[in-house]
């Protein structure tokens, strides 16, 4: 059964670094979104993309944070200056186009911002 | 505010207990409402959906859930848990990207 994959599963760095979290969606999938949980908190919406455009973000996703699909087959969440509260778990997630809204989600990478 | 909530945060059963964790949302519009679980160390899998139709949605692993629209709710709930489902439980809302908070299951042996 196809899934969404993501690497690295666990990455650690420093404040004020950059950090590209990457995700293989499913192959025949549209919609792509990232999400994320902090520790003990609940999982929170980043940001959905469709047609090489962001189509919806939450306040959590501002300019420190960017996504982009450089190929066909990756999905691929930046954030320009990790700060400490970053630290969490970085869900990718897919779906088919159509009205079912159902979405598969990858293993997660837990960011630790040090 | 608009959301998905689960009120149970921790739920702690012995095996062959029957389970009903809930889920309320507080939108309106076209609900199209999830469950998922997530087990030890693994990722979030689907448990099951509604749409519309038949408010009693049967999922995998024996679990059901039920749309009360009148209630604003769609809690799980299976009749007699085992150890192995011990993981953590997320409603959620994908059409208006909310997840509940969770709830952690652990089933004693």
């Amino acid at each position: 059964e196809p899934e969404v994959t993501q690497t690295p599963s666990h990455q650690v760095t420093q404040m004020g670094q950059e950090v590209i979290l990457r995700c293989v969606p499913i192959s025949n999938h549209l919609y792509f979104y990232w999400y994320r949980q902090i520790l003990g908190q609940k999982v929170e919406f980043l940001v959905s993309f469709y047609n090489n455009e962001i189509s919806e973000k939450s306040e959590i996703f501002d300019d420190q944070f960017s996504v982009e699909r450089p190929d066909g087959s990756n999905f691929t969440l930046k954030i320009r200056s990790t700060k400490l509260e970053d630290s969490a778990m970085y869900f990718c997630a897919s779906r088919l186009a159509g009205g079912t809204y159902e979405q598969y989600f990858g293993p997660g990478t837990r960011l630790t911002v040090t | 505010a608009q959301s998905v909530s689960q009120h149970n945060h921790h739920v702690i059963l012995s095996e062959a207990a029957s389970l009903e964790l809930g889920c309320n949302y507080s939108y309106g519009g076209t609900v199209n409402l999830f469950w998922y679980v997530q087990y030890p160390g693994q990722h979030l899998q689907l448990l099951l959906k509604y749409f519309s139709g038949d408010p009693l949605v049967k999922g995998i692993k024996g679990f059901e859930a039920e749309f009360i629209k009148s209630k604003f709710s769609f809690n799980l709930r299976k009749p007699s848990v085992q150890w192995s489902d011990t993981a953590e439980y997320f409603c959620a809302a994908f059409n208006k990207f909310y997840f509940g908070s969770g709830t952690k299951l652990n089933v004693k042996p």
